[in-house]
């Protein structure tokens, strides 16, 4: 099987602009989530989807969105871009929503905010 | 926060076994422990996770302790390319959240 995809693998942005990443999960994977890595804060979860709803939520500013279409394909939106926003974007897709399934993780959107 | 500590930084040598140690001393009763490596910025790859019993697969083996607070990562012949950020991470429980709380992990190089 193909593992997650994302796109685009790498992102250059200026403040103030939006910007919109997408996630193909693992083929038959119905959850995704997101997370935001920083050399700083390290990984930290933005939100999950499962059957096109936002189940789980992190403590990110509205700024950040995402949504999941029919096929469970994903994409997660920036607006009003901050430097701060510079980070590894990854996408992570598991079978569902028991506790113990196991995340695998996309390679990764880099976005750098200037 | 994250619920594991982790040392920041070990060696080992090429050939000989890697023991990376984690403290999770207020994991919960149905909470796994997972691991993931991470090599230079490229997304985490999942290697394991257990309960309470030990664990093996083909890329290491998990050993956690009876009262379940820490646990080892054992990779049993490390390469060059084990070198990696590896994390510990417990399964967030609370309200059916299953996201996943990272620490900052163990930065593993493997030498020549």
């Amino acid at each position: 099987k193909a593992g997650v995809t994302q796109t685009p693998r790498y992102l250059i942005k200026t403040r103030g602009q939006q910007v919109t990443l997408s996630c193909s999960p693992i083929s038959g994977h119905r959850s995704v989530s997101w997370y935001q890595q920083t050399p700083g804060q390290g990984l930290q979860f933005l939100f999950e989807y499962f059957s096109e709803t936002q189940r789980n939520k992190g403590n990110f500013p509205g700024r950040f969105s995402g949504r999941q279409f029919s096929n469970s394909r994903s994409e997660m939106n920036v607006s009003t871009l901050e430097l701060g926003d510079s980070a590894l974007y990854l996408c992570a897709s598991s079978l569902d929503l028991t506790v113990q399934e196991t995340q695998y993780f996309g390679p990764g959107t880099r976005l750098l905010v200037l | 926060d994250a619920k594991t500590t982790q040392p920041p930084s070990m060696d080992c040598a090429e050939g000989r076994a890697a023991n990376l140690p984690c403290n999770h001393s207020t994991i919960s009763g149905n909470e796994y422990v997972y691991w993931y490596r991470q090599i230079h910025s490229q997304g985490p790859q999942y290697i394991i996770h257990g309960l309470k019993n030990n664990e093996t697969n083909e890329m290491a083996s998990l050993i956690i302790t009876e009262d379940r607070k820490s646990s080892t990562l054992i990779l049993p012949h490390a390469t060059l390319r084990d070198t990696a950020v590896y994390y510990c991470i417990v399964r967030d429980l609370a309200g059916n959240n299953r996201k996943l709380i990272w620490g900052l992990g163990t930065s593993l190089a493997v030498n020549p």
